[in-house]
């Protein structure tokens, strides 16, 4: 079973619009979440985080949203630039040493 | 200073035969991670070192797969008899320490194909 689930397999922004990716999970035990960006070739590379105690971190224009009652988290990205174009990995864990991961969103940005 | 480095970047095999995986950490991370990524998947873990605890190898698909890592350092996955089904991204990544919130760095991958 997916105990963390990245439901768009793609999404395509305006360059300068806002990016909005979305992540689900099911586990009521992980407290700690990951957000993680990888280009073509090059293994991920990690971009922001939040624990449980938290619903908002912010780290300049990436913000990560949690929801904890709905088992959400989401990543905003604002503006958007060509250089976030690459694919994103949301990732959990329940405290142990081990993350769960999403299978990733594509995120293209248009011109 | 040096990240994590895999090699090979890339490995074409026929099916039956035996690779070997090689993943050098960051220096001085005591954990390291493998992980596999096959296409339109998240990553999936494999096996886990930390410093000298026995790894937690819960992750292996099979007993044609095996990693050590010497010396606390570099590590090496092996899969044996390869199957066409083992065609994945291999993905090796370090931390300082086991604790959950230290970053986990990734080096840039192996792709195997399995003929």
């Amino acid at each position: 079973d997916q105990q963390v689930k990245q439901n768009s397999p793609s999404l395509s922004v305006q360059e300068g619009r806002i990016s909005i990716l979305n992540c689900d999970y099911t586990n009521s035990m992980f407290d700690y979440f990951l957000w993680y960006k990888k280009y073509p070739a090059e293994g991920p590379t990690f971009l922001i985080s939040i624990s449980s105690i938290k619903d908002k971190n912010e780290d300049g224009r990436f913000t990560v949203f949690l929801n904890k009652s709905a088992k959400h988290l989401s990543l905003h990205i604002v503006p958007s630039q060509p250089g976030d174009s690459a694919v994103y990995f949301c990732a959990a864990s329940d405290g142990d040493y081990q993350l769960i991961w999403g299978a990733g969103t594509k995120l293209i940005i248009k011109p | 200073g040096a990240g994590v480095s895999q090699s090979p970047s890339n490995k074409v095999t026929e099916k039956g035969k035996d690779v070997e995986l090689r993943c050098d950490p960051i220096s001085g991370h005591t954990a390291l991670y493998w992980y596999r990524q096959s296409l339109g998947q998240g990553l999936e873990f494999l096996i886990y070192f930390q410093g000298n605890s026995a790894p937690d190898k819960s992750g292996l698909p099979s007993d044609r797969f095996s990693a050590e890592r010497t010396g606390g350092s570099v590590s090496t996955l092996t899969i044996q008899r390869t199957q066409q089904e083992d065609s994945a991204v291999y993905l090796c990544a370090s931390r300082y320490s086991g604790t959950i919130t230290d970053t986990q760095y990734f080096g840039p991958g192996t792709r195997l194909t399995v003929l």
